[in-house]
């Protein structure tokens, strides 16, 4: 099992609409859980950051954390044109050394 | 503008060559990390130094290699080059006390082709 599983989509929503982005991961050692954002030719930019279990918002976005289930969420509320981008997941490698990726969410927000 | 400086931002090379990436980190940063992101394997870590030294290594081929300098700025160099090693490479760079703390902020990226 990898250890951090993301359905690669690609997902088509209408401008408005509530996304929901997920990733699943193997090490319940793991505490630090993190949201990046790729624009097409750029570098991922971080996006949001949640320690342990519960929810963090932040405008737009909801980070959640379900470490029962092992299983991280986003969810944009009233998503934009300019939301359309990929979305990784990513989570600290045991040793803390390194994030651990998720392949990716693509995500194309029509207006 | 992200602070993190990657060049060249395009590469096109011939199998077999050999080629050096270059990052410069965000000013304070002493960890720095190569990711290759290609569209089966996504982002893949390589190698990580930090203030100079090697600190992890992740699944980096042996003609792949890294170093940092005492400027921080860091290099990676590919050889033997495959059609295969076509990828986006990324460098990040992030502070003092550890990934889990404060995250990475990643350059903009070469994009290699090997023809």
């Amino acid at each position: 099992q990898k250890e951090v599983e993301q359905d690669p989509g690609p997902l088509s929503v209408p401008e408005g609409a509530i996304v929901s982005l997920n990733c699943t991961y193997s090490n319940s050692a793991f505490q630090y859980f993190m949201w990046y954002r790729q624009y097409s030719r750029k570098g991922p930019e971080l996006l949001m950051y949640t320690y342990s279990s519960g929810n963090k918002e932040d405008g737009r976005f909801t980070a959640q954390v379900d470490k029962s289930s092992k299983y991280i969420s986003l969810f944009i509320r009233d998503s934009q044109p300019s939301d359309s981008a990929t979305y990784l997941c990513a989570i600290p490698n045991q040793a803390g050394t390194a994030l651990i990726f998720g392949k990716g969410t693509t995500l194309s927000v029509s207006s | 503008d992200s602070g993190v400086t990657q060049t060249p931002k395009h590469l096109i090379t011939a199998t077999g060559q050999r080629v050096t990436l270059r990052c410069s980190p965000r000013s304070g940063d002493l960890s720095v990390y190569w990711y290759q992101q290609s569209l089966d394997q996504g982002l893949q870590f390589l190698i990580q130094y930090y203030n100079g030294e090697e600190r992890a290594k992740g699944n980096i081929l042996e003609r792949f290699s890294a170093q940092q300098f005492p400027d921080l700025h860091s290099e990676l160099n590919l050889s033997s080059l495959e059609l295969g090693d076509s990828a986006l490479y990324f460098c990040a760079s992030s502070p003092p006390g550890g990934v889990g703390n404060y995250g990475y902020t990643f350059g903009s990226g070469t994009r290699l082709t090997v023809v």
